[in-house]
């Protein structure tokens, strides 16, 4: 069984500080990862897409990959209360299909 | 440019009866993805519609399936209903069939129709 697995959470962070969220994936023919964003009553919103190993940054946002020891990681520096949140983690293998975590959710308080 | 639509908004019904959720994809879009999420199970994978024909289907019972019209909006039908089918159902949108490629765009979520079975 191909899973995603996500700290529940919540985690809770100052604000100003960095957020690290992490995931970690069982099917070694994952390629393709994503962070999505989940306000409570909200759809799922795109966040960061990465597919290398090493980091990409997009503002704020830093996604990590490390396919060697299956992880996934997701940085927000900087946090600000707005940013509070579910992050689902997703990755895709030879089936294309992205297989969710279940989320961690993340608290940042002023 | 529109985003993913889904009606209705939230539903309920009654156990044993059937329900019908639509969804219209991003105009141009021919990819349409179905999810189920639940507290507990997060979100799970049902189906996805490309070019009228499913292309991948999830581990659901056969109370589920779902149809993609020429246009590319796609509907999903439950029938006989269950207490635990109570979840959002989501549909998410994206330009390529997945047995293609994972777009690097990924998927558009639509709002989602919040289905609770009394």
């Amino acid at each position: 069984q191909k899973e995603v697995e996500q700290n529940s959470g919540p985690l809770s962070v100052p604000e100003g500080a960095i957020a690290s969220l992490n995931c970690t994936y069982s099917d070694r023919g994952s390629q393709s990862f994503f962070w999505y964003r989940q306000y409570s009553g909200k759809s799922p919103e795109l966040i960061m897409f990465i597919y290398s190993n090493g980091d990409k940054e997009d503002g704020r946002f830093t996604a990590q990959l490390n396919k060697a020891s299956q992880y996934v990681s997701l940085l927000i520096r900087d946090s600000q209360p707005s940013d509070s949140a579910t992050y689902l983690c997703a990755g895709s293998g030879g089936s294309y299909i992205p297989t969710f975590g279940r989320g961690t959710s993340l608290i940042v308080h002023p | 440019k529109a985003g993913v639509t889904q009606t209705p908004r939230y539903l309920i019904k009654t156990r044993g009866q059937q329900v019908t959720l639509s969804c219209s994809p991003i105009s141009g879009h021919r990819s349409v993805s179905w999810y189920q999420q639940t507290p507990g199970q997060g979100l799970q994978f049902l189906f996805e519609y490309f070019s009228e024909t499913q292309r991948n289907k999830g581990n659901f019972p056969g109370r589920f399936s779902g149809r993609q019209f020429s246009n590319s909006r796609s509907e999903m039908n439950v029938s006989t209903l269950e207490l635990g089918d109570s979840a959002l159902y989501l549909c998410a949108s994206s330009p390529t069939a997945l047995y293609y490629e994972t777009p690097s765009n990924g998927y558009t979520f639509g709002s989602g129709t919040r289905l609770t079975v009394v």
